[in-house]
């Protein structure tokens, strides 16, 4: 199987703070990455497309100056909630596509468990 | 763009018997794929079952099936015998060309003893 995992699966922090949050796939190498947002109850929203040794690609109306995205390696991608607001508390999701050609699982995304994020 | 749609924001079932949760979508793309996950309320997203555009059998995983209605743009999960760990929210979504994954605004189960 493949198997993602986010770090950490749950921070509290103050208001003005800045949090990052670590995706990794552990059993495969995921050139791209995709980082989601979800309000309790409520879809999950696509927030940016994480491209290993490239630019990240925000969705319209994501802050990239805010949500900073880092690809540094072919399984991790890291996502920065910079100068962190009340209002960016939210359950962050992150998910891997799987590349390996011949697998029953090319080009599927595999998602990680979650961070959910509280801003004091 | 891709749309999806999901219109009954939340269902209650009965412990052993089925419920279909309805998903429309509406997309321009010749070719695409169709997922059903489960979040429980750990917020983790399982895989349930895909069903590809070109697929011309409805797809089935154990008590999941996807009735698959291409022309209506249709494709709705029917889960059977249901079991009170069933009770989750459950999204449908749609991958395009670009391989992102549009969401449906998911419907909540709760399956009754």
């Amino acid at each position: 199987g493949a198997v993602v995992s986010q770090h950490p699966s749950r921070v509290i922090c103050k208001s003005g703070t800045s949090v990052k949050i670590e995706c990794r796939s552990l059993d495969f190498q995921a050139t791209t990455m995709f980082w989601y947002r979800q309000f309790p109850k409520k879809s999950l929203m696509l927030m940016a497309t994480s491209n290993e040794g490239s630019k990240a690609t925000y969705e319209q109306g994501v802050e990239k100056d805010k949500f900073l995205i880092n690809h540094a390696s072919l399984t991790l991608s890291t996502l920065t909630v910079t100068s962190a607001h009340p209002e960016d508390s939210s359950f962050y999701i992150c998910s891997a596509r799987d590349l390996r050609l011949g697998t029953s699982s090319y080009n599927e995304q595999f998602f990680g468990p979650g961070t959910r994020l509280t801003v004091l | 763009a891709q749309k999806i749609t999901q219109t009954q924001p939340g269902m209650f079932v009965q412990e052993k018997e089925a419920v279909t949760l309805d998903c429309t979508y509406d997309t321009s793309d010749q070719s695409y794929g169709l997922f059903w996950y489960k979040q429980p309320s750990s917020g983790e997203m399982i895989f349930l079952i895909y069903q590809g555009s070109y697929d011309e059998q409805n797809a089935t995983e154990g008590r999941y099936s996807l009735n698959f209605q291409k022309a209506r743009k249709s494709a709705n999960l029917v889960i059977s015998a249901s079991q009170l760990g069933d009770s989750a929210m459950y999204f449908c979504a749609m991958r395009a060309n670009d391989y992102k994954l549009s969401f449906g605004a998911g419907t909540t189960v709760t399956v009754r003893a």
